[in-house]
């Protein structure tokens, strides 16, 4: 079974250009999580979907970050426009329903960003 | 902000049982103990978890006081590749089960 694949694996842009994340879940998964690590930061969590609503969007850091799953697949990102500060690796997660605090969360290997 | 407390760094040689301590003083009756990894140039892992009781699973076991208020996760014999940084977490307990991270157990282990 295919894991939660991201793409790119590594972004690099300068400031002020705009970026788009992709998040493929697994199959079946209808939790999906954004969390960002910025440098020399703990992790942080962003934004939680349910299929394709926004269920908890708490933790987005401003309106420059746009978070969509349409059909309730797979993910996006988006960053527009880019700041220094956004740099760091952004991770997405997914997971099933279950009830209580059970849920095993399954994460991908992360997108690095680099704002220039 | 994360709800644990773990010390910054262990260290541990191959081939022996390592006792990764956290601390959740504030914990609450609902809240359960999860417990992630993230190896270097990886996104976190799933490791184990649980409420009050005892767990095993095949990467570890977890140990729960008493009182609920600490909690130890075990690696009963550490590989290379068990050198990770260990997070101990409470699941946000809304509808969302988010992950708070705190900074974790950096884990070195020597051959």
């Amino acid at each position: 079974e295919a894991g939660v694949t991201q793409f790119p694996s590594h972004s690099v842009i300068e400031k002020g250009q705009t970026v788009t994340l992709r998040c493929d879940p697994i199959s079946g998964h209808d939790n999906l999580y954004w969390y960002r690590r910025v440098m020399g930061k703990e992790i942080k969590f962003l934004l939680h979907f349910v299929k394709e609503s926004k269920q908890d969007e708490s933790g987005m850091p401003n309106n420059r970050f746009l978070a969509e799953r349409t059909g309730g697949t797979y993910s996006t990102l988006k960053v527009q426009p880019a700041e220094l500060e956004d740099s760091g690796v952004y991770f997405c997660a997914s997971s099933q329903v279950t009830s209580g605090g059970t849920n095993e969360q399954f994460f991908g290997p992360g997108t690095r960003l680099t704002v220039l | 902000d994360a709800k644990t407390t773990q010390p910054n760094s262990m260290e541990s040689n191959e081939e022996e049982p390592v006792h990764l301590p956290c601390n959740h003083s504030t914990i609450s009756g609902t809240d359960y103990i999860h417990w992630y990894r993230q190896l270097p140039s990886q996104g976190p892992e799933y490791v184990i978890h649980g409420l009050t009781s005892n767990v095993n699973n095949r990467m570890a076991s977890l140990a729960i006081a008493e009182d609920r208020k600490s909690s130890t996760l075990i690696l009963h014999r550490a590989t290379l590749r068990d050198a990770a940084v260990y997070y101990c977490i409470l699941p946000w307990m809304d509808s969302s089960y988010k992950l708070i991270f705190g900074s974790g157990t950096r884990l070195l282990v020597r051959p």
